[in-house]
């Protein structure tokens, strides 16, 4: 089955305690995308991916660092997560940009205290 | 730089009557345009795409969506709504060329038995 597969799906943490949310997809997909959903924001991308070792910032990067070793992960690391980053995270791919659609993970709901 | 606008953070409904949300964007190019639907715990799904075939889209579940050039808009709608449509709905823009795709903040859509 096609999907794109975030973990953990909750996370409760604290100030200053350095975090990985992981996000792997299995479409064989060039492009990769975070995005943080806060209410009455909306989505808003931190950091998009067009393909392995090809990495930049979206809208709201700081306190944020991607990598893009292999075509399938693309993890989302908080250094130093602080309490503004509590949130819900959601990993998305696609074949291409260009008209293609996203396929979105569940999302991760992230509490940091 | 692309925007998206969707009036109404909340919609209410009847059972069976017509939904409307509402999508204006703005791009400096002609752009492709998406609805995506978020129901409960899940992240989001395409609904539909304009990708400059044909002005009237029709998606999944009975949801159709107009492009106008001259409004700048891409409103969604449904004849007849049903409980099952109670949900989070996001227009969202990509400028032709680009590679960012920008969300709308979200229009949560109630349905009244």
């Amino acid at each position: 089955e096609a999907q794109v597969t975030q973990n953990p799906r909750y996370l409760i943490t604290v100030t200053g305690k350095k975090l990985t949310v992981t996000c792997s997809q299995n479409m064989n997909h060039e492009y990769m995308s975070w995005y943080r959903q806060d209410p009455g924001l909306g989505l808003r991308q931190i950091y998009y991916s067009m393909n392995v070792e090809v990495t930049d910032k979206g809208d709201v990067p700081e306190g944020y660092k991607v990598s893009r070793k292999e075509k399938r992960n693309f993890p989302l690391i908080l250094e130093s997560p602080s309490p503004n980053q509590t949130s819900l995270y959601f990993c998305a791919s696609s074949t291409r940009l260009g008209g293609e659609k996203l396929f979105f993970g569940s999302g991760t709901q992230l509490s940091v205290l | 730089a692309q925007s998206v606008t969707q009036l109404g953070s909340h919609v209410s409904v009847s059972e069976g009557a017509l939904v409307l949300l509402r999508c204006n964007y703005s791009s400096s190019v002609p752009p492709y345009l998406f609805w995506y639907v978020q129901y409960p715990n899940q992240g989001l799904q395409l609904l539909l795409k304009y990708t400059s075939a044909a002005t009237l889209v029709k998606g999944i579940n009975g949801f159709e969506a107009e492009f106008k050039k001259s409004e700048t808009s891409f409103h969604l709608t449904k004849p007849s709504a049903h409980m099952s449509d109670a949900a989070e709905y996001f227009c969202a823009v990509l400028p032709g060329g680009y590679q960012k795709v920008t969300f709308g903040t979200g229009t949560k859509l109630q349905v009244i038995p």
